[in-house]
C-alpha cells in the first residue's frame, strides 16, 4: 500500500490563485519526484528534487524537498484553466537495493470552480 | 528523442486468459519500471529491470512476471486474468537512479 500521505485529496482553483499541496512521509527519501496526469495518459514529470531543503521551479510550479527529507509541497501560482489534472507526489527511498521503486501519495486532483 | 512508448493501449481481456503488454523506453535508458493503476489502490510498483536483470519486485502474485531484451524493450504478461486485474498499466523508463518518464498506459479490461 502507499505510504505518502498527499493532502488536499482534491480542490477547487479558481483562475488566477495560488494552490498547494504537499505529501509526508513516515519515512526518508532521497529524491522527490512531482507529476501530473491527465485522463487517459500517462503521468507526466513536473519536477524533480534531490537534496534536503532544495526549492525548484519550472514556470509557475514551485517545489521543495523538506529539511527532514520527509516531506515535500508543490505549489502553483497564477492558476489558469489548464492546470486541471491529477497532481502526484513521488519518492524514491535512500536505500540503494531499492533501485527505481517510486512510492506514490494518493494524488491531489484539480478542478474548476464552476 | 522520442517518450516511452507502449503497446497496445486497449486491450479487452476474459477472465483466464493471458495478456502481454509492451513498453519502448527512451533511447539510451536502461531502467524500466512497471506500475498497475486503479481507483482504489492508486499507483503501485511491479517490478523493475536494469539490464536485463529483474532488479526489484512489488508485491504481486506470481501471476504477474516480466523481462526487459537486450535493446532495453521490456514487456509484463498477466497470466490467468482476474476481473481486479482491471487497470491501467504503466511503464516508466529512467536513465539512472532519478526521475522516471512515464509512457501513456496500456488500460486492460478483463471481463
Amino acid at each position: 500500500g502507499q505510504q505518502l500521505n498527499q493532502s488536499p485529496q482534491s480542490m477547487f482553483i479558481q483562475e488566477g490563485e495560488d494552490v498547494s499541496m504537499n505529501c509526508t512521509s513516515s519515512s526518508i527519501f532521497n529524491t522527490w519526484l512531482w507529476y501530473k496526469q491527465e485522463p487517459g495518459e500517462g503521468p507526466v514529470l513536473l519536477i524533480a528534487l534531490y537534496k534536503a531543503g532544495e526549492l525548484t521551479s519550472n514556470g509557475r510550479l514551485t517545489a521543495q524537498f523538506g529539511i527532514t527529507r520527509k516531506d515535500s509541497f508543490l505549489n502553483i501560482s497564477a492558476s489558469i484553466p489548464s492546470d486541471v489534472g491529477i497532481y502526484f507526489c513521488a519518492g524514491l527511498p535512500m536505500i540503494k537495493a531499492a533501485g527505481n521503486k517510486l512510492t506514490f501519495g494518493g494524488g491531489t486532483r484539480v478542478l474548476v470552480k464552476p | 528523442k522520442a517518450g516511452v512508448t507502449q503497446t497496445p493501449r486497449y486491450l479487452i481481456k476474459t477472465r483466464g486468459q493471458q495478456v502481454t503488454l509492451s513498453c519502448s523506453p527512451i533511447s539510451g535508458h536502461r531502467s524500466v519500471s512497471w506500475y498497475q493503476q486503479t481507483p482504489g489502490q492508486g499507483l503501485q510498483f511491479l517490478f523493475e529491470y536494469f539490464s536485463e536483470t529483474q532488479r526489484n519486485k512489488g508485491n504481486f502474485p506470481g501471476r504477474f512476471s516480466g523481462r526487459q531484451f537486450s535493446n532495453s524493450r521490456s514487456e509484463m504478461n498477466v497470466s490467468t486474468l482476474e476481473l481486479g486485474d482491471s487497470a491501467l498499466y504503466l511503464c516508466a523508463s529512467s536513465s539512472g537512479r532519478m526521475e522516471q518518464y512515464f509512457g501513456p498506459g496500456t488500460r486492460l479490461t478483463v471481463t
